[in-house]
């Protein structure tokens, strides 16, 4: 069965110090990647999308980046976080196919950058 | 590009009165349709998902949503709300015809369910 693991479940982290959190899937292959991010008391703003190894589109212009140097691997990084990087943070994966299937999404990491 | 909007930001409702969250989509196809639950430090729960055929979908915990096309809204329902309903609930869209693929999302209602 399909599964996917994120980590860490909670990060306090300081300004200015880097950033990874890390995202598997098990069970499927060449699957569509997604990180999102969730602001306290916000929706769910989609950060970064990937299509296959090596291709990374992002949404937003942010302090941010993210790779996938493995099928079933998808890393989000920083350099330097910023505040207003708290959040938390969600991986996902689709398996939709023409008028089936559907999205699991991680369980989380939740950042808090003082 | 696609949107949501959901828009009630906060409902109360007491326990064992029916419910009604409200989404709207922009998009100039169907688009395939969900909806989420978050419950308070939580991840995501999937309710139920639209993708074509019968309009009335339902999901998981006794809930239903509606698609109607001509208002373009997917409505979730549920005649009696308990306690444990509680809980953040998000809409969210999908354009099945990109190789993106990726879900966007309302901003969510919060629903309080009093005793």
């Amino acid at each position: 069965s399909q599964t996917i693991h994120q980590w860490p479940a909670t990060l306090v982290q300081p300004v200015g110090s880097p950033l990874s959190l890390e995202c598997t899937v098990e069970g499927t292959s060449n699957p569509n990647l997604y990180w999102y991010r969730q602001a306290a008391g916000r929706g769910l703003q989609l950060l970064f999308y990937s299509v296959g190894i090596g291709q990374i589109s992002s949404e937003v212009p942010q302090n941010l980046s993210a790779s996938r140097p493995q099928d079933r691997q998808f890393i989000l990084s920083s350099k330097k976080l910023l505040l207003s990087d708290s959040g938390f943070y969600l991986c996902a994966w689709t398996w939709l196919a023409s008028k089936s299937g559907g999205y699991t999404f991680g369980s989380g990491t939740r950042l808090t950058v003082v | 590009a696609q949107s949501v909007t959901q828009p009630d930001i906060h409902i109360t409702v007491s326990e064992g009165a029916s419910l009604e969250l409200r989404c709207n989509y922009s998009y100039g196809a169907t688009p395939y349709l969900f909806w989420y639950v978050q419950s308070p430090g939580q991840g995501l729960q999937l309710l139920l998902k639209y993708f074509s055929g019968d309009t009335l979908v339902q999901g998981i915990k006794g809930f239903e949503a509606e698609f109607k096309r001509s208002q373009s809204s997917f409505n979730l329902r549920k005649p009696s709300v308990h306690w444990s309903d509680a809980a953040e609930y998000f809409c969210a869209v999908v354009n099945p015809d990109t190789g993106r693929r990726a879900l966007t999302f309302g901003s969510g209602t919060r629903l309080q369910v009093q005793p």
